[in-house]
């Protein structure tokens, strides 16, 4: 069974241009929950998604944004990008039910300069 | 809001040696306890998971308990070996979310 694949792996930014992840789930996995870490801040949840459906939101500002297609891929894009988003992005999915083990990506590292 | 404390943030020990790391939850819904090992390069990855109606969970040379009254968790490794090297973090989450809110991470250093 392939895991959960994000592409692309590393991405070099400048500040002010925007970009978007992309994360494959695994098979019959309908959440995609996307988290940002970083050294400072640590693990941070940023939202998830569930048939198409945004179904729970950290605090993060509106530049970061997310959507889900019918296959349950998922992509999250980060509008005018800020030196302090440089981090790990990572996604996690599970089937979606109560208390379901996600499981995690390899993760995109941003570079923003 | 939700906060997991997680300690030590650095734990050395000698190969063979148990380890043992602690986290404490805020939220009192909070239900699902589960524990990631993170390797240099690579995303989080399951090791064992806990859920509030359980106290004890264990597999192989690994264990958690769960003290909902304290609202504290804590990971037991025996048996330490080199490769068990890397940072583990603990983490919480309510009943049908799936948002983690996650500790600090404990950096795990076993020495030949």
């Amino acid at each position: 069974k392939a895991g959960v694949t994000q592409t692309p792996r590393y991405l070099i930014k400048t500040r002010g241009q925007q970009v978007t992840l992309s994360c494959s789930p695994i098979s019959g996995h309908r959440s995609v929950s996307w988290y940002q870490q970083t050294p400072g801040q640590g693990l941070q949840f940023l939202f998830e998604y569930f048939s198409e459906t945004q179904r729970n939101k950290g605090n993060f500002p509106g530049r970061f944004s997310g959507r889900q297609f019918s296959n349950s891929r998922s992509e999250m894009n980060v509008s005018t990008l800020e030196l302090g988003d440089s981090a790990l992005y990572l996604c996690a999915t599970s089937r979606g039910g109560t208390s379901e083990t996600q499981y995690f990506g390899p993760g995109t590292r941003l570079l923003v300069l | 809001g939700e906060n997991v404390e997680q300690h030590p943030s650095t734990l050395s020990v000698q190969e063979g040696d148990s380890a043992v790391i602690k986290c404490t939850y805020s939220d009192s819904a909070s239900n699902y306890f589960p524990w990631y090992k993170q390797e240099l390069g690579k995303g989080p990855q399951l090791i064992i998971d806990i859920r509030s109606n359980v106290g004890e969970k264990k597999d192989q040379r690994i264990a958690v308990t769960l003290n909902k009254t304290a609202k504290h968790f804590s990971l037991h490794i025996t048996e330490t070996q080199p490769e068990d090297s890397a940072v583990y973090f603990c983490a919480a989450s309510r009943d049908s979310f799936q948002k983690l809110v996650f500790g600090t991470g404990t950096r795990l250093l076993v020495s030949p």
